[in-house]
């Protein structure tokens, strides 16, 4: 049983644009969110991190957003550029430490 | 800092071969993961150490498969032998707790068995 899903395969959306990239999550255990991004022939690198006591974190173009009692978030990237086309991850983690990743959602932004 | 460095960048190998991957996590970090991604299966954790222990490695596919971590600086991941449905990318990452941060990845292992 998949525990974080990301339902989207691919996401394409005009430069200057938002990006709304999702996710779910079936454990309510999880207690912390992470997005990372990942380009080809790199590993993920950290994007921005959220705990289950807020619904709201932001960091320059991006925000996320979590929505507790459906059991979903959201990476709002305003406003998107090319440089950020690679593949999000969403992951979830709990207090036993650690992380599970969704599939990835690829990211083309196009100028 | 270097950031967390693996080798080999790419490992390409006959079935029933041993293979292993090494890792330097980042100095001062104290939690280490290894995790493999394929087209079927994502992004799946392997194992997981916290100062050099095994705490967590039920995702460990099966008895082939084994990592160790002899020091703060240093893992490694072995299989042997190993089989053609173990290609996949393999990527290591620490970070300085381990549970509710950020994971730090090294640029991971491209696997092919042959």
């Amino acid at each position: 049983d998949q525990q974080v899903k990301q339902n989207s395969p691919s996401l394409s959306v005009q430069e200057g644009r938002i990006s709304i990239l999702n996710c779910d999550y079936t454990n309510s255990m999880f207690d912390y969110f992470l997005w990372y991004k990942k380009y080809p022939a790199e590993g993920p690198t950290f994007l921005i991190s959220i705990s289950s006591i807020k619904d709201k974190n932001e960091d320059g173009r991006f925000t996320v957003f979590l929505n507790k009692s459906a059991k979903h978030l959201s990476l709002h990237i305003v406003p998107s550029q090319p440089g950020d086309s690679a593949v999000y991850f969403c992951a979830a983690s709990e207090d036993a430490g650690k992380s599970t990743f969704g599939d990835g959602t690829t990211l083309t932004v196009k100028p | 800092d270097a950031g967390v460095i693996q080798s080999p960048r790419h490992e390409v190998t006959e079935m029933g071969q041993e293979v292993t991957l090494r890792c330097k996590p980042i100095s001062g970090h104290n939690s280490l993961f290894w995790y493999r991604q394929t087209m079927m299966r994502g992004l799946e954790l392997l194992i997981y150490f916290n100062n050099n222990v095994p705490i967590d490695d039920s995702g460990m596919p099966e008895d082939r498969f084994s990592a160790k971590m002899p020091n703060a600086s240093f893992s490694t991941l072995k299989i042997q032998p190993s089989e053609p449905r173990d290609s996949a990318v393999y990527f290591c990452a620490s970070s300085l707790r381990g549970y509710n941060e950020k994971l730090f990845f090294g640029s991971g292992t491209q696997l092919s068995v042959l």
